[in-house]
């Protein structure tokens, strides 16, 4: 069945570092891809997206490409702020209904 | 435009009692999804409605759990006779349901957070 395989947390940066959350996705067509964040006590938001091989999603300094040949659509940021302190997860919509989600990766940035 | 909005955000039952969530969807959108997060894990898929009608359900447990969005108000995920074991976050999400289904962007609101006493 449809699955998606995040990296396990907590990661853990300091300030300006450089993020990579890995995501892989199992499914059996050409699924979208999503990330949401998810802050404490709050629900999820939609972070970026990708429908078709080679996409990019991008918004507030996040990219992430749906690579196809890799099965893979990993989380980048080139400088993390305390405030993308959060849980991170990589979800899969593949038939139009339910996102699948992975188990969430933790961020914590410090000063 | 106001979001997915979901009452109460928490709600405290003791065993045997009923639990009632609701969600109203974003403006617009005619699509509501229902997630169930334990602690420490990810969201899980309960079930799909459209006004009306339940799209899917195949993540809904068999008994006890129930679900509607009725043709005026908003949607309702009823537990009936709660266990200890339904205490967890509770998601609503909304869609358009236009831009073509897979690709369509679910908007979650905050969650209810049942504790079963």
């Amino acid at each position: 069945g449809n699955s998606v395989t995040q990296m396990e947390g907590p990661v853990t940066l300091s300030e300006e570092a450089f993020l990579t959350i890995n995501c892989t996705y199992t499914a059996t067509g050409y699924p979208s891809l999503f990330w949401y964040v998810q802050y404490p006590g709050e629900g999820l938001q939609l972070l970026l997206k990708a429908t078709k091989a080679d996409d990019k999603g991008s918004n507030k300094g996040f990219e992430a490409t749906y690579r196809k040949e890799t099965t893979s659509f990993h989380l980048e940021k080139g400088s993390v702020q305390v405030s993308d302190s959060a849980v991170y997860f990589c979800a899969l919509n593949q038939a139009g209904t339910a996102l699948i989600f992975g188990k969430g990766t933790t961020l914590s940035v410090s000063s | 435009n106001a979001g997915v909005m979901q009452n109460p955000r928490h709600l405290v039952r003791r065993r045997g009692q009923e639990a009632r969530l609701r969600c109203s969807p974003m403006k617009g959108h005619s699509h509501v999804y229902w997630y169930r997060q334990l602690p420490e894990e990810g969201l899980k898929f309960m079930v799909y409605l459209q006004k009306e009608n339940i799209i899917d359900e195949s993540g809904m447990p068999k008994e006890r759990f129930s679900a509607e969005f009725p043709k005026e108000g908003p949607s309702i995920l009823r537990i009936q006779q709660v266990v200890r074991g339904d205490s967890a976050a509770y998601f609503c999400a909304s869609s358009t349901g236009t831009s073509g289904s897979r690709s369509d962007t679910q908007y979650f609101g905050p969650g209810t957070r049942l504790t079963v006493l």
